[in-house]
């Protein structure tokens, strides 16, 4: 069965280090998104791609975020500098190309801890 | 505007009891609707799905979900508990419109032995 791959599992940093994770969405799905989910609470949007565009990046904190997916297929996200508040799970989702049956598929997740 | 309404933050039953989850929702359009499950460090499984068709969804795992247009609610129930079901549950919508998801704020559901 097709999966969502993410790497790393797990990530320990400073604070004003550089982290990045990388997810591998389902072969041929064309939205990809990047969610945050601080412990205790729901995922929440960071960035979601439509091939290799952007479609939505309202709620991606641009001074110290960054994402691509410049082939439309695999994507990562950057911080840099972390900062203690960014501790969380990323998580990982793709789904197929619109449709009233799209769902997403979810990856296993890169949790975060900054010290 | 779409929303999503998770009414209970927490619900505790014992092995073997019902279990309901309730979620509202409000949607502009016509909406699909979700229930996905996290275990503890875990992404997110897809239990089931409203797409229009069925307004009563079986899932996994012996979970159901009825579309109640009339109520806006989508709540997600299953006959027996089991100690395996302890997670976090989170109800999405889809107002398909652009392939955008909203999730609720999320349920932990606890079974007592």
């Amino acid at each position: 069965e097709a999966e969502v791959a993410q790497s790393p599992r797990y990530k320990i940093t400073e604070k004003s280090q550089a982290v990045a994770f990388w997810c591998d969405p389902i072969s041929g799905h064309a939205t990809l998104y990047w969610y945050r989910q601080i412990l205790g609470q729901g995922p929440e949007l960071l960035v979601q791609f439509q091939d290799e565009s952007v479609v939505d990046d309202s709620q991606l904190p641009k001074d110290r975020f960054s994402a691509e997916r410049l082939k439309g297929v695999d994507s990562t996200l950057k911080i840099q500098p972390a900062e203690l508040g960014d501790s969380a799970m990323y998580l990982c989702a793709s789904s197929p190309r619109g449709g009233r049956t799209g769902e997403l598929f979810f990856g296993e997740g890169s949790r975060l801890t900054v010290l | 505007a779409q929303s999503v309404t998770q009414l209970d933050s927490h619900v505790s039953v014992s092995e073997g009891t019902p279990v309901l989850l309730r979620c509202n929702y409000s949607s502009s359009y016509s909406p699909s609707l979700f229930w996905y499950v996290q275990h503890p460090n875990k992404g997110l499984q897809l239990l089931l799905k409203y797409t229009s068709a069925a307004t009563l969804v079986k899932g996994i795992n012996g979970f159901e979900a009825e579309f109640k247009k009339s109520e806006t609610s989508f709540h997600l129930t299953k006959p027996s508990a089991h100690m395996s079901d302890a997670a976090e549950y989170f109800c999405v919508v889809n107002p398909n419109t652009g392939n955008q998801f909203y999730f609720g704020t999320g349920t932990s559901l606890t079974v007592i032995p």
